[in-house]
Protein backbone atom coordinates (compact mmCIF):
# COMPACT_ATOMS: atom_id res chain seq x y z
CA UNK A 1 0.00 0.00 0.00
CA UNK A 2 0.83 3.55 -0.21
CA UNK A 3 3.16 5.20 2.10
CA UNK A 4 3.68 8.58 3.63
CA UNK A 5 4.11 10.96 1.07
CA UNK A 6 5.77 14.77 0.95
CA UNK A 7 5.90 17.19 -1.31
CA UNK A 8 7.95 19.10 -2.28
CA UNK A 9 11.16 17.08 -1.79
CA UNK A 10 13.04 19.97 -1.94
CA UNK A 11 12.62 23.64 -1.65
CA UNK A 12 14.84 26.52 -2.53
CA UNK A 13 13.42 29.73 -0.97
CA UNK A 14 14.48 33.32 -0.15
CA UNK A 15 14.79 34.56 3.17
CA UNK A 16 11.77 36.24 4.46
CA UNK A 17 9.22 34.28 2.10
CA UNK A 18 6.88 31.83 3.26
CA UNK A 19 6.57 28.46 2.64
CA UNK A 20 4.02 25.53 2.98
CA UNK A 21 5.46 21.90 3.08
CA UNK A 22 2.44 19.12 2.65
CA UNK A 23 2.12 15.50 4.17
CA UNK A 24 -0.49 12.72 2.79
CA UNK A 25 0.02 10.42 5.64
CA UNK A 26 -1.31 6.21 5.23
CA UNK A 27 -4.80 6.23 5.09
CA UNK A 28 -6.70 5.33 8.49
CA UNK A 29 -3.75 6.49 10.36
CA UNK A 30 -5.40 9.11 12.94
CA UNK A 31 -2.10 9.90 14.70
CA UNK A 32 0.46 12.75 12.43
CA UNK A 33 3.72 13.98 13.48
CA UNK A 34 6.12 16.74 12.19
CA UNK A 35 9.94 16.59 12.85
CA UNK A 36 13.05 18.91 12.08
CA UNK A 37 16.16 17.31 10.81
CA UNK A 38 19.06 19.48 10.53
CA UNK A 39 22.84 18.56 9.57
CA UNK A 40 24.65 16.45 11.80
CA UNK A 41 21.64 16.42 14.73
CA UNK A 42 18.43 14.10 15.63
CA UNK A 43 14.97 14.59 15.15
CA UNK A 44 13.40 17.36 16.66
CA UNK A 45 9.73 16.88 17.40
CA UNK A 46 7.50 19.88 16.24
CA UNK A 47 3.91 19.39 16.50
CA UNK A 48 1.54 16.48 17.13
CA UNK A 49 -2.14 15.54 15.83
CA UNK A 50 -4.24 13.14 16.78
CA UNK A 51 -7.52 12.73 15.79
CA UNK A 52 -9.78 15.19 16.57
CA UNK A 53 -7.84 16.11 19.58
CA UNK A 54 -6.38 20.09 19.78
CA UNK A 55 -2.09 19.43 18.45
CA UNK A 56 0.47 18.90 20.96
CA UNK A 57 2.73 22.20 19.26
CA UNK A 58 4.96 22.52 22.37
CA UNK A 59 8.08 21.74 19.49
CA UNK A 60 7.08 24.56 17.18
CA UNK A 61 10.19 26.41 17.90
CA UNK A 62 8.64 29.76 17.23
CA UNK A 63 5.60 31.85 16.19
CA UNK A 64 6.71 31.60 12.37
CA UNK A 65 6.01 27.87 12.41
CA UNK A 66 2.08 26.62 12.28
CA UNK A 67 0.47 23.34 10.95
CA UNK A 68 -2.95 21.83 10.27
CA UNK A 69 -4.25 19.06 9.74
CA UNK A 70 -7.58 19.08 7.29
CA UNK A 71 -10.16 16.67 7.50
CA UNK A 72 -8.09 14.13 9.86
CA UNK A 73 -5.48 13.37 6.85
CA UNK A 74 -3.41 15.73 4.94
CA UNK A 75 -1.59 18.39 6.73
CA UNK A 76 0.75 21.12 5.59
CA UNK A 77 3.26 22.78 7.69
CA UNK A 78 4.02 26.18 7.52
CA UNK A 79 7.22 28.74 7.97
CA UNK A 80 6.29 32.67 7.32
CA UNK A 81 9.38 34.81 6.98
CA UNK A 82 11.89 32.08 6.75
CA UNK A 83 15.47 32.22 7.86
CA UNK A 84 18.48 31.18 7.34
CA UNK A 85 18.29 28.23 10.51
CA UNK A 86 15.41 27.15 9.63
CA UNK A 87 16.83 25.05 6.78
CA UNK A 88 16.48 21.58 7.49
CA UNK A 89 14.88 18.50 6.33
CA UNK A 90 11.02 18.41 7.55
CA UNK A 91 10.01 14.92 8.07
CA UNK A 92 6.54 13.80 8.58
CA UNK A 93 5.79 10.70 10.14
CA UNK A 94 1.60 8.88 10.79
CA UNK A 95 0.72 5.98 12.85
CA UNK A 96 -2.35 3.93 13.55
CA UNK A 97 -2.71 5.91 16.84
CA UNK A 98 -0.74 8.06 19.06
CA UNK A 99 1.82 6.33 21.67
CA UNK A 100 4.80 4.76 21.66
CA UNK A 101 3.02 1.20 20.90
CA UNK A 102 2.16 2.29 17.62
CA UNK A 103 5.11 2.16 14.87
CA UNK A 104 5.71 5.56 12.90
CA UNK A 105 5.72 5.06 9.30
CA UNK A 106 8.24 8.61 7.97
CA UNK A 107 7.94 10.03 4.71
CA UNK A 108 11.26 10.67 2.50
CA UNK A 109 11.05 14.23 3.87
CA UNK A 110 10.92 17.64 2.43
CA UNK A 111 14.77 19.12 2.21
CA UNK A 112 14.24 23.09 3.21
CA UNK A 113 17.26 25.53 1.61
CA UNK A 114 16.64 29.09 3.03
CA UNK A 115 19.19 31.44 1.15
CA UNK B 1 16.04 17.92 29.36
CA UNK B 2 16.77 14.47 28.25
CA UNK B 3 19.63 13.35 26.08
CA UNK B 4 20.52 10.69 24.02
CA UNK B 5 24.01 10.55 23.05
CA UNK B 6 25.18 8.00 20.50
CA UNK B 7 28.65 7.20 19.66
CA UNK B 8 30.46 6.79 17.18
CA UNK B 9 29.59 9.75 15.10
CA UNK B 10 30.76 8.48 11.70
CA UNK B 11 31.94 4.92 11.25
CA UNK B 12 33.68 3.43 8.14
CA UNK B 13 34.63 -0.46 7.67
CA UNK B 14 35.29 -3.24 5.35
CA UNK B 15 32.66 -5.74 4.55
CA UNK B 16 32.43 -8.28 7.03
CA UNK B 17 33.45 -6.79 9.93
CA UNK B 18 31.87 -6.65 13.39
CA UNK B 19 30.48 -3.24 15.05
CA UNK B 20 28.57 -1.78 17.83
CA UNK B 21 26.86 1.40 18.00
CA UNK B 22 26.24 2.84 21.35
CA UNK B 23 23.12 5.01 22.51
CA UNK B 24 23.57 6.49 26.62
CA UNK B 25 21.36 8.70 28.32
CA UNK B 26 21.85 9.61 32.01
CA UNK B 27 17.50 9.31 32.19
CA UNK B 28 15.45 6.43 31.88
CA UNK B 29 13.39 5.86 29.49
CA UNK B 30 10.58 3.48 29.23
CA UNK B 31 11.09 2.34 25.90
CA UNK B 32 13.86 2.40 23.26
CA UNK B 33 13.83 1.96 19.46
CA UNK B 34 16.17 1.89 16.68
CA UNK B 35 15.57 3.12 13.23
CA UNK B 36 18.09 2.97 9.79
CA UNK B 37 17.39 6.08 7.81
CA UNK B 38 19.11 5.93 4.10
CA UNK B 39 19.53 9.02 1.98
CA UNK B 40 16.69 10.65 0.91
CA UNK B 41 14.37 8.64 3.01
CA UNK B 42 12.84 8.37 6.12
CA UNK B 43 13.82 6.58 9.34
CA UNK B 44 12.71 3.15 9.24
CA UNK B 45 11.83 1.21 12.40
CA UNK B 46 13.83 -2.26 13.00
CA UNK B 47 13.50 -2.54 16.87
CA UNK B 48 11.30 -2.20 19.92
CA UNK B 49 13.19 -2.85 23.11
CA UNK B 50 10.91 -2.46 26.42
CA UNK B 51 12.15 -4.33 29.47
CA UNK B 52 15.55 -3.54 30.53
CA UNK B 53 18.48 -6.04 30.18
CA UNK B 54 16.04 -7.17 26.95
CA UNK B 55 17.62 -8.49 23.72
CA UNK B 56 16.16 -8.65 20.32
CA UNK B 57 18.10 -10.45 16.92
CA UNK B 58 17.23 -9.11 13.98
CA UNK B 59 19.09 -11.78 11.26
CA UNK B 60 22.85 -10.15 12.12
CA UNK B 61 21.76 -7.54 13.96
CA UNK B 62 21.36 -7.79 17.52
CA UNK B 63 20.02 -5.11 19.76
CA UNK B 64 20.29 -4.71 23.50
CA UNK B 65 18.65 -2.76 26.07
CA UNK B 66 20.88 -1.40 29.21
CA UNK B 67 19.34 -2.90 32.35
CA UNK B 68 19.23 0.29 34.10
CA UNK B 69 16.84 1.16 31.06
CA UNK B 70 19.38 3.98 30.35
CA UNK B 71 21.44 2.76 26.95
CA UNK B 72 21.32 0.74 24.12
CA UNK B 73 23.23 -1.19 21.97
CA UNK B 74 23.48 -2.05 18.31
CA UNK B 75 26.04 -5.22 17.43
CA UNK B 76 26.10 -6.04 13.79
CA UNK B 77 28.12 -8.83 12.62
CA UNK B 78 29.52 -9.22 9.56
CA UNK B 79 28.34 -6.16 8.07
CA UNK B 80 27.53 -5.74 4.36
CA UNK B 81 27.14 -2.73 1.98
CA UNK B 82 23.56 -2.85 2.64
CA UNK B 83 23.85 -2.16 6.02
CA UNK B 84 25.01 1.48 5.32
CA UNK B 85 23.02 4.16 6.78
CA UNK B 86 22.21 6.89 9.45
CA UNK B 87 21.40 4.65 12.93
CA UNK B 88 19.32 6.65 15.45
CA UNK B 89 18.12 5.70 18.60
CA UNK B 90 15.11 7.29 19.83
CA UNK B 91 13.41 6.83 23.67
CA UNK B 92 10.31 7.10 25.09
CA UNK B 93 10.51 9.09 28.55
CA UNK B 94 7.54 7.56 29.69
CA UNK B 95 4.98 4.74 28.85
CA UNK B 96 2.30 5.36 26.52
CA UNK B 97 3.99 8.92 25.23
CA UNK B 98 4.11 9.95 21.68
CA UNK B 99 7.34 12.32 22.47
CA UNK B 100 10.02 10.38 21.38
CA UNK B 101 13.79 12.30 22.12
CA UNK B 102 15.91 11.13 19.33
CA UNK B 103 19.61 10.69 19.53
CA UNK B 104 22.25 12.39 17.16
CA UNK B 105 22.85 9.46 14.81
CA UNK B 106 25.75 7.03 14.03
CA UNK B 107 26.31 7.21 10.43
CA UNK B 108 27.81 4.01 9.05
CA UNK B 109 29.66 3.11 5.87
CA UNK B 110 30.62 -0.60 4.49
CA UNK B 111 32.50 -0.96 2.23
CA UNK B 112 32.69 -3.62 -0.34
Amino acid sequence: GAGVSQSPSNKVTEKGKDVELRCDPISGHTALYWYRQSLGQGLEFLIYFQGNSAPDKSGLPSDRFSAERTGGSVSTLTIQRTQQEDSAVYLCASSLAGGNLYEQYFGPGTRLTVT
Amino acid sequence: TQLLEQSPQFLSIQEGENLTVYCNSSSVFSSLQWYRQEPGEGPVLLVTVVTGGEVKKLKRLTFQFGDARKDSSLHITAAQPGDTGLYLCAGAPTSGTYKYIFGTGTRLKVLA
